[in-house]
């Protein structure tokens, strides 16, 4: 059974940093492209960030270039997102996703 | 960035009826490898969102076989022939074939 389960969101103040971690399990995990999608409260959904199968390709969406990072490590089945110079607007719920799977989230609440 | 256009942006339909979401994008979908890689999803009240079609038209193995999508280049419609009561909730529209990938902003399934 394929699992995508996020950790590391939670309370942070602007202008800090914020890393969420993505488990991956039930599926060879350097087999697919992988990414993060956010969903603000009560709005649609947004992509984050891709990354290729070996992490040497990255993609981002423009709110997010040059403040956010997405790596992963195959031998640990994990996704990452580094997240810098978080701003209010950034608050959201932060999905890990892959080809037809998505995690059940987690919350990253941007304020002082 | 493409934009993706939802309609109607809500539904009330009764148990039985048929619905049928539009979505329409800023510029053709179909990409350099001859796939179109239209997708539809649906976020029931409280969940992450959850799996339905791929490329166009192509239900996912546990979807019932009452959804159907179809369309090419710009164009691409979500049908349910018969609406269920799980069949609730938001139902987005987003393309994977051009970076940065976009949603469409939704359509609320409510019933009658």
């Amino acid at each position: 059974e394929v699992q995508l389960v996020e950790s590391g969101g939670g309370l942070v103040q602007p202008g800090r940093s914020m890393k969420l971690s993505c488990a991956a399990s039930g599926f060879t995990f350097s087999d697919y492209y992988m990414a993060w999608v956010r969903q603000a409260p009560k709005k649609g959904l947004e992509w984050v960030a891709s990354i290729s199968y070996e992490g040497s390709s990255t993609y981002y969406g423009d709110s997010v270039k040059g403040r956010f990072t997405i790596s992963r490590d195959n031998a640990k089945s994990t996704l990452y997102l580094q997240m810098n110079s978080l701003r209010s607007e950034d608050t959201a719920t932060y999905y890990c996703a892959r080809h037809g799977y998505w995690g059940q989230g987690v919350m990253v609440t941007v304020s002082s | 960035d493409v934009v993706m256009t939802q309609t109607p942006v809500s539904l009330s339909l009764a148990i039985g009826q048929p619905a049928s979401i539009s979505c329409k994008s800023s510029q053709s979908l179909l990409g350099t490898s001859g796939k179109t890689f239209l997708n539809w999803i649906l976020q029931r009240p409280g969940q992450s969102p959850k799996r339905l079609i791929y490329q166009v038209s192509k239900l996912y193995s546990e979807v019932p076989d009452r959804f159907s999508g179809s369309g090419s280049e710009t164009e691409f419609t979500l049908k349910i022939s018969r609406v269920e009561a799980e069949d609730l909730g938001v139902y987005y529209c987003w393309q994977g074939t051009h970076f940065p990938y976009t949603f469409g902003a939704g359509t609320k399934l409510e019933l009658k």
